[in-house]
């Protein structure tokens, strides 16, 4: 069965370092997501994405953050300068097929971020 | 706006014991209504959906009605296992294209033997 795939499932990085978060989303899926959960939280929308171009984003997803779909099958999350509060965990997400479902969002495995 | 409401958790249930977990919202338009579980370790995992009133969705002995009435989609199942630990998590689909989900702060559930 398809699946998304995010890497790495950890990182840990320093206070102001960037970071790339990698999804691999299910082939011939339209709509991409990135929402994340902090610990003990609720899950939280980041950012839809959309014919290469971003859909809507949440209050969150400020200046710092960038998505990209660079290759046709790679979409990721760039966080420039990362602060403490950014840690948590990111899930990318994936729907619509063309014709088909697209309301059911695929969750992938998460990457727990941890910034020190 | 929109919101998702969840009853606060823990809940521990022995094996076999009749599970609810309550969920409303709030919402304009008419979402679709999803219930996803978390394993431990694990990413969410779609269990359930309904996209109208009076839609049930149902899967691996869950199921959930959406009433549009008391605005609700409560999750069931008659006999829990085990294997049901997890925490689950309500949400809402915004209607239109490229919608996100707004999840409720997810109900941990332990079933013990």
């Amino acid at each position: 069965e398809p699946e998304v795939t995010q890497t790495p499932s950890h990182q840990v990085t320093q206070m102001g370092q960037e970071v790339i978060l990698r999804c691999v989303p299910i082939s011939n899926h339209l709509y991409f997501y990135w929402y994340r959960q902090i610990l003990g939280q609720k899950v939280e929308f980041l950012v839809s994405f959309y014919n290469n171009e971003i859909s809507e984003k949440s209050e969150i997803f400020d200046d710092q953050f960038s998505v990209e779909r660079p290759d046709g099958s790679n979409f990721t999350l760039k966080i420039r300068s990362t602060k403490l509060e950014d840690s948590a965990m990111y899930f990318c997400t994936s729907t619509g097929l063309a014709g088909g479902d697209q309301e059911t969002q695929y969750f992938g495995p998460g990457t727990r971020l941890l910034v020190l | 706006g929109n919101s998702v409401t969840q009853m606060e958790g823990p809940v521990t249930l022995s094996e076999e014991a009749f599970l609810t977990i309550n969920c409303t919202y709030t919402a304009t338009g008419y979402p679709s209504l999803f219930w996803y579980v978390q394993y431990p370790g694990e990413g969410l995992q779609l269990l359930l959906k309904a996209t109208k009133a009076d839609d049930k969705g149902s899967n691996k002995g869950f199921e959930a009605t959406y009433r549009k009435e008391t605005t609700s989609f409560h999750l069931e199942k008659g006999s829990v296992q085990v294997s049901d630990s997890a925490v689950y998590f309500c949400a809402l689909l915004h209607t239109g294209t490229a919608s996100k989900l707004t999840f409720g702060t997810g109900t941990r559930l332990q079933v013990t033997l």
